[in-house]
């Protein structure tokens, strides 16, 4: 049974070009959250997917933006890229109901120069 | 929106001591507390969580403890293992669905 997993899991940008990184969930799981962990930080929740609509939003600008398939799989995507969206990028699927603990993939390193 | 503190940033003990590993949070609604261990380079794995409904619970050298009335919770480690060094986080969630998390506590266990 497959985990978390994404892709890529490096990734070299140049400032206002843009990404888009992937994620399936773990077999059974069908919410799709994302997080931005920053080095020496904890993670930073950037939005949540729910029957591919977003359910939630944390406080990161428009430039982010996703999407859930019906097979759950999800991307993120990052426009104008910034120095500042250097970081590890995480995603975490976690099954159905509230509160259920989250899995997390293994993360895309995204590096902006 | 919900805030979790964690201390201390960093902990540093001797091979066989215990640790102890301190969150506060600021959302009385919140009412699932999982922790996570995050190894160098790899990804947060979650090692132990707690609800609201439930003071403690343990998982072998592991327990977490929760106080809903000073809304804080503790992981504990016993019989620490140079294995067990990791960045360790809490987080807390509620009716948003949204776990926050704390900013890490850096564990260093020394043979």
């Amino acid at each position: 049974d497959a985990g978390v997993t994404q892709s890529p899991t490096h990734l070299i940008k140049t400032r206002g070009q843009q990404v888009t990184l992937r994620c399936s969930p773990k077999s059974g799981h069908d919410t799709v959250s994302w997080y931005q962990q920053a080095l020496g930080q904890g993670p930073q929740f950037i939005f949540q997917y729910y029957e591919e609509e977003e359910r939630q939003r944390g406080n990161f600008p428009d430039r982010f933006s996703g999407h859930q398939f019906p097979n759950y799989s999800s991307e993120l995507n990052v426009n104008a890229l910034l120095l500042g969206d250097s970081a590890l990028y995480l995603c975490a699927s976690s099954g159905p109901g509230s509160n259920q603990p989250q899995h997390f993939g293994d993360g895309t390193r995204l590096s902006i120069l | 929106g919900e805030n979790v503190e964690q201390h201390p940033s960093t902990l540093s003990v001797q091979e066989g001591d215990s640790a102890v590993i301190k969150c506060t949070y600021s959302d009385s609604a919140s009412n699932y507390f999982p922790w996570y261990k995050q190894e160098l380079g790899k990804r947060p794995q979650l090692i132990i969580d707690i609800r609201s409904n439930v003071g403690e619970k343990k998982d072998q050298r592991i327990a977490v403890t929760l106080n809903k009335t000073a809304k804080h919770f503790s992981l504990h480690i016993t019989e620490t293992q140079p294995e067990d060094s990791a960045v360790y986080f809490c987080a807390a969630s509620g009716g948003s669905y949204i776990p926050t998390f704390g900013r890490g506590t850096s564990l260093i266990v020394h043979p």
